[in-house]
């Protein structure tokens, strides 16, 4: 299989449910992302792992959690989520380090999250 | 604050009918403007990534070129397997999103 795999690719949750995310790489690309995707607003940029090193937090809420055991693998940890969180959720990862977009990401199909 | 807005937000276009989507940017340094297509329910596919003003990238019936302010997309005899979300993106260090254009091709 080659791309960006996501699973599941929707999830309805509780607000007091714990829940993860998984994203898989096989492009052996060196930086991976998670992003949200909300109806009529820009991609939002969540958090950035290179070389399986966490660079970036967006300034995410806490009961968001990043976790990347390594290179090709990627996960998002959900835990008290409030409704506003319903939305797509996009990893994707990229050749060169986060920082040096030189070339474009590749997505995943993404997760589309519903929180009730 | 990097910026980056697209217009229009839908556009309703005739087979065959040509026409161009805007990307303006404002960012505090461009290491590169990259534009995607998006299909619904599906994540962004990447098409072009323009550097330097001047720049031009075809892929085709897509050409994207680039300004020192502005990006345009421009689609050059539409069918309707090209109807999508067109997102544009730009930055240096951290890349800024648009909110996109939804295009409909209609045979």
């Amino acid at each position: 299989e080659t791309g960006v795999t996501q699973t599941p690719r929707h999830l309805v949750m509780g607000m007091t449910n714990k829940k993860s995310l998984k994203c898989e790489q096989h492009l052996g690309h060196n930086a991976m992302y998670w992003y949200k995707q909300s109806a009529k607003k820009p991609l939002e940029l969540m958090f950035v792992y290179n070389f399986k090193e966490q660079t970036e937090n967006n300034s995410v809420p806490s009961r968001f959690s990043p976790e990347c055991p390594n290179s090709s693998h990627l996960f998002l940890h959900l835990h008290t989520l409030q409704p506003e969180d319903s939305a797509l959720y996009l990893c994707a990862s990229s050749q060169e380090g986060a920082g040096t977009p030189g070339g474009g990401y590749t997505f995943g199909s993404g997760t589309r999250l519903t929180v009730v | 604050e990097d910026q980056v807005t697209q217009s229009p937000e839908a556009l309703r276009l005739q087979e065959g009918e040509s026409s161009s989507l805007n990307c303006s940017y404002t960012v505090s340094g461009l290491r590169g403007l990259f534009w995607y297509r998006q299909d619904p329910g599906k994540g962004p596919e990447f098409l072009f990534t323009l550097y330097s003003a001047g720049e031009e990238k075809e892929k085709e019936r897509l050409k994207a070129t680039l300004t020192k302010k502005e990006s345009f997309l421009h689609i050059t005899a539409p069918k309707p397997e090209d109807s999508a979300t067109y997102l544009c993106a730009a930055g240096y260090q951290k890349v800024t999103f648009g909110t996109g254009t939804k295009l409909q091709v209609i045979p």
